[in-house]
């Protein structure tokens, strides 16, 4: 059983369509973060989020934290070629140490 | 900068072979990780180390040890190999518990 479950796990879209990934668990967290990882390489942070209710914005990728910090959502408009990848969410509980989510696989076509 | 090394980048091995994963970081992060990678699955902590000196396990230990002697490597061995442990292993490293991970690029490595 995932502790942190992600949908879709494969996403394909155009390029210039907007999208959303979700990250939900039944478990409250103290933050959560997400990643990008491309192939051959090591996942990079995009962002943490702390507050319940909490919106960030990077470029064209707005990420929101649950109001009960349980889930999150990663949304990206117009989307672009560059933004293809495996999106990794991973949530914190207390002292226990980050638990991941399996990835949403997303591939933008031109 | 480096940030998270990992040697070697791809392996092939037989089973009931051993050898060991190194990774070396130089941000002087106290906090370093070992994951296993397999589709579907996202990342599944192994070991990991809050100091040097000192290593913990995590959701999918056995088969596979750790030790810490410097503060900038954390070493992951297989003593004896298993298909099963064929997958891509990503070492990270963190400031403290819960902050940020930054990880390599990965050695992927495959068990015969």
């Amino acid at each position: 059983t995932q502790l942190l479950e992600q949908s879709p796990q494969f996403l394909s879209i155009q390029e210039g369509e907007n999208l959303t990934v979700y990250c939900n668990s039944s478990s409250v967290f103290s933050s959560l973060q997400w990643y990008r990882q491309e192939p051959g390489e090591g996942p990079v942070l995009l962002v943490t989020v702390v507050t319940g209710g909490e919106v960030k914005k990077l470029k064209r990728l707005t990420f929101q934290f649950g109001d009960a910090r349980k889930d999150s959502s990663l949304h990206i408009t117009a989307a672009q070629p560059g933004d293809t990848g495996l999106y990794l969410c991973a949530g914190v509980r207390g002292a226990q140490k980050l638990v991941f989510g399996q990835g949403t696989r997303l591939t933008i076509n031109p | 900068n480096a940030g998270v090394t990992q040697t070697p980048k791809f392996r092939v091995l037989k089973t009931g072979q051993s050898m060991t994963l190194l990774c070396a970081q130089d941000m002087n992060h106290e906090y370093m990780y070992w994951y296993r990678q397999d589709p579907g699955m996202g990342l599944r902590l192994i070991h990991y180390s809050v100091g040097e000196g000192t290593t913990a396990k995590g959701e999918v230990p056995d088969g596979y040890n750790v030790s810490r002697l410097k503060k900038q490597n954390f070493l992951l061995g297989l003593e004896s190999a298993a298909p099963s442990q064929t997958s891509v292993y990503f070492c990270a490293s963190s400031y403290s518990n819960g902050q940020p991970q930054h990880f390599g690029d990965g050695t992927r490595l495959s068990i015969l």
